[in-house]
C-alpha cells in the first residue's frame, strides 16, 4: 500500500497569501493518479486538481498542482476567502487507492 | 452531467450488515466505474471498493472480507453492503464516480452510526 503524507498539518495563512501543499508518497507514483480534493465543512471533497498538474472544471488559475515520482505540490498563488478549507491528495496504483490525512488551510 | 445520491438507514446495530444504495442521474452505471468512500467523523478519507462498468470489483484489503458492491443496471444504482460493523464503522459514507482513478463527482454523503 502506498502511503501518502501531508504537510503541513495545518497551514495560516491571510487572503492574499500564497499557500504550498506538500504531499509526499512512500514509493513512486505516477502523475497520471495523483489529484488533490477540497473539502470544507459539511460537504463532499472536491476534485481540484487531477494528473498532477491539470486542473478540474470550475477552479480559477490560481490553483497549480506540479511534482513527480514521491514529491507533490498543490499550489494556491493568491488566497481568496473561499479557498479556506481542507485539501487531500489521493493516488492510485496496484489496484488500491488511498488518500493523504489531509492539510487544513485556515485563515489567520 | 453526471449526479450521485446516497440513501440508507442512519443508525446500524452491532454485529449487523449495513447498506446503501447510491442511485446516478445524468449517466448509465454501466459506462463508468463507481466507488464508495466513508469519513468517520473528524477524519480523513478512506477508499472502500471499485465497480468497473462490466460490473468486476475490487475493494480495500483491510474491508474485504466485510464488502461488496454490486450494480443494480434496471435502476441505474449501485450498493454497498458492510458487514459485521461496530462502532468504528460510523462515518459518513460518500460514493462517487472513477474517471481515470480519480473521484468526480462525488454524492453529498450519508452519515451511518453503529449503535445498539
Amino acid at each position: 500500500e502506498i502511503v501518502l503524507t501531508q504537510s503541513p498539518g495545518t497551514l495560516s495563512l491571510s487572503p492574499g497569501e500564497r499557500a504550498t501543499l506538500s504531499c509526499r508518497a512512500s514509493q513512486s507514483v505516477s502523475s497520471s493518479y495523483l489529484a488533490w480534493y477540497q473539502q470544507k465543512p459539511a460537504q463532499a471533497p472536491r476534485l481540484v486538481i487531477h494528473g498532477a498538474s491539470s486542473r478540474a472544471t470550475g477552479f480559477p488559475d490560481r490553483f497549480s498542482g506540479s511534482g513527480s515520482g514521491t514529491d507533490f505540490t498543490l499550489t494556491i498563488s493568491r488566497l481568496e476567502p473561499e479557498d479556506f478549507a481542507v485539501y487531500y491528495c489521493q493516488q492510485y496504483g496496484s489496484s488500491m487507492y488511498t488518500f493523504g490525512q489531509g492539510t487544513k488551510l485556515e485563515i489567520k | 452531467q453526471v449526479q450521485l445520491q446516497e440513501s440508507g438507514p442512519g443508525l446500524v446495530k452491532p454485529s449487523e450488515t449495513l447498506s446503501l444504495t447510491c442511485t446516478v442521474s445524468g449517466g448509465s452505471i454501466s459506462s463508468y466505474s463507481w466507488s464508495w468512500i466513508r469519513q468517520p467523523p473528524g477524519k480523513g478519507l478512506e477508499w472502500i471498493g471499485y465497480l468497473d462498468y462490466s460490473g468486476s470489483t475490487n475493494y480495500n484489503p483491510s474491508l474485504k472480507s466485510r464488502v461488496t458492491i454490486s450494480p443494480d443496471t434496471s435502476k441505474n444504482q449501485f450498493s454497498l453492503k458492510l458487514s459485521s460493523v461496530t462502532a468504528a464503522d460510523t462515518a459518513v459514507y460518500f460514493c462517487a464516480r472513477v474517471f481515470n482513478n480519480y473521484f468526480d463527482p462525488w454524492g453529498q454523503g450519508n452519515l451511518v452510526t453503529v449503535s445498539s
